[in-house]
């Protein structure tokens, strides 16, 4: 299985801040890659897919980049309903699988 | 409005069976291809089965290979998840969760999401 490592599994940030998560994976996955937000209590929410495309109606504010083996999630400005956890997963082979997660907490 | 709704869960003792559904609703559910993703309390997702649209093609997660079968019933559009011989480490809560690309042949992209309906395992 491809193993999808995320730099932190937590992280404090304040309102306005410029947030970037990284996510490596095991071995090359091109750009086969999205992003899930999660709210507790919630369903994750896709966010970004494909490595840097922004999914209908979420705000620019959130982006994505990488290819290969090295991803990076950025939020621009944090807002404070960006608080919540982030999650990377692959889809290039099976299984899919998910990184660990990142918690973005307030400062 | 793509809604999907989990139904099913439940508290089930070890080694039993339980069959969990997904009711959709605001879409061609017939020409898309639907997971099941779970989650165990406090913990990350993990990706449990795929069906394609025309339930052409079936994948599990090695940790449920044997013991969960996923199915659909397009004239219903309801997805399925028979659960037999559960173990404790299947507590989780269980998303539907539709597939962004049509008529793929492999999981990618989860756009929609069920609520998630809880499956507890317990001796």
């Amino acid at each position: 299985d491809i193993q999808m490592t995320q730099s932190a599994s937590s992280l404090s940030a304040s309102v306005g801040d410029r947030v970037t998560i990284t996510c490596q994976a095991s071995q090359d996955i091109g750009t086969y890659l999205n992003w899930y937000q999660q709210k507790p209590g919630k369903a994750p929410k896709l966010l970004i897919y494909a490595a840097s495309n922004l999914e209908t109606g979420v705000p620019s504010r959130f982006s994505g980049s990488g290819s290969g083996t090295d991803f990076s999630f950025t939020i621009s400005s944090l807002q404070p309903e960006d608080f919540a956890e982030y999650y990377c997963q692959q889809y290039d082979d099976l299984p899919p699988t998910f990184g660990g997660g990142t918690k973005v907490e307030m400062k | 409005e793509v809604k999907l709704v989990e139904s099913g869960g439940g508290l089930v003792k070890t080694g039993g069976s339980l069959r969990l559904s997904c009711a959709a609703s605001g879409f061609n559910f017939n020409i898309y291809n639907m997971n099941w993703v779970r989650q165990a309390p406090g913990k990350g997702l993990e990706w449990v089965s795929f069906i394609s649209g025309g339930s052409t093609y079936i994948y599990y997660a090695d940790s449920v290979k044997g013991r969960l079968t996923i199915s659909r019933d397009n004239a219903q559009n309801s997805l399925y998840l028979q659960m037999n011989g559960l173990r404790a480490e299947d507590t989780a809560v269980y998303y539907c969760a539709r597939d962004r690309v049509e008529y793929g042949g492999t999981p990618s992209q989860f756009d929609y999401w069920g609520q998630g309906t809880l499956v507890t395992v317990s001796s």
